[in-house]
């Protein structure tokens, strides 16, 4: 069975810095990696996605990366603003062979707050 | 278009109560999702449709939660009876699934928060 693991569970830092959230997972023979964003009260926004076959994907101020072999992405924030605030979740699509759809997993999530 | 469009926003009930929570995914999107976030579980999958058909079920708690699909516009989740253990937020999510990579990402509606008494 899948197991995500998010490292940490709540993180604050002030406006401006670097900062990297972690995801581990359990078993490797996944499809892709997706990150999302939650803001309170809302529902959830992909932020990227990875396939099995790529190391990393980036768009604006995020960089995420995969290791499959080892079972870890890391989520890179530059230059982190108070907008950035917010419940951050990795999920792995489960390998469900051919071209099924292999169900997600997600972590418990990183409550990201990014002070001014 | 709207996105995924979810009905109530909030619903409080009481225990033995049946509630129905109601999903309507983005036209064209061939997958339907149904999630609960709780505090303790996180968020997990309860049950997924392709082209209206359930697919995998194997995240329904027990024989108090059904899902159905009646078309490719809409979707419900029905707990009856209702139990405080029940109280979570629901989501729905819909997706495609492009050929031949697929590159699919789930959109999630804004979710249903349920509060059994």
């Amino acid at each position: 069975k899948q197991e995500v693991t998010q490292i940490p569970a709540a993180l604050s830092v002030p406006e401006g810095e670097n900062l990297v959230l972690n995801c581990s997972f359990t078993d490797s023979a996944i499809y892709n990696l997706q990150w999302f964003r939650q803001d309170p009260g809302k529902g959830l926004t992909s932020l990227l996605l990875i396939q099995s076959s790529q190391r990393e994907q980036t768009s604006g101020r995020l960089n995420a990366s995969l290791d499959k072999s080892s079972g870890r992405s890391t989520l890179y924030i530059a230059a982190s603003q108070p907008g950035d605030s917010a419940t951050y979740l990795c999920a792995v699509r489960s390998w469900a062979g051919g071209t099924s759809y292999g169900k997600l997993t997600f972590g418990q999530g990183t409550i990201l707050t990014v002070h001014p | 278009d709207a996105g995924v469009i979810q009905s109530p926003r909030h619903e409080v009930t009481e225990m033995g109560q049946e509630v129905t929570l109601r999903c309507k995914p983005i036209s064209g999107h061939d997958y339907l999702f149904w999630y609960r976030q709780t505090m303790m579980r996180g968020l997990e999958l309860l049950i997924y449709f392709n082209n209206n058909v359930p697919i995998d079920d194997s995240g329904m708690p027990e024989d108090r939660f059904s899902a159905k699909m009646p078309n490719a516009s809409f979707s419900t989740l029905k707990i009856q009876p209702s139990e405080p253990r029940d109280s979570a937020v629901y989501f729905c999510a819909s997706s495609s699934l492009p050929r031949p990579v697929l590159t699919d990402t789930q959109y999630f509606g804004p979710g249903t928060r349920l509060t059994v008494l």
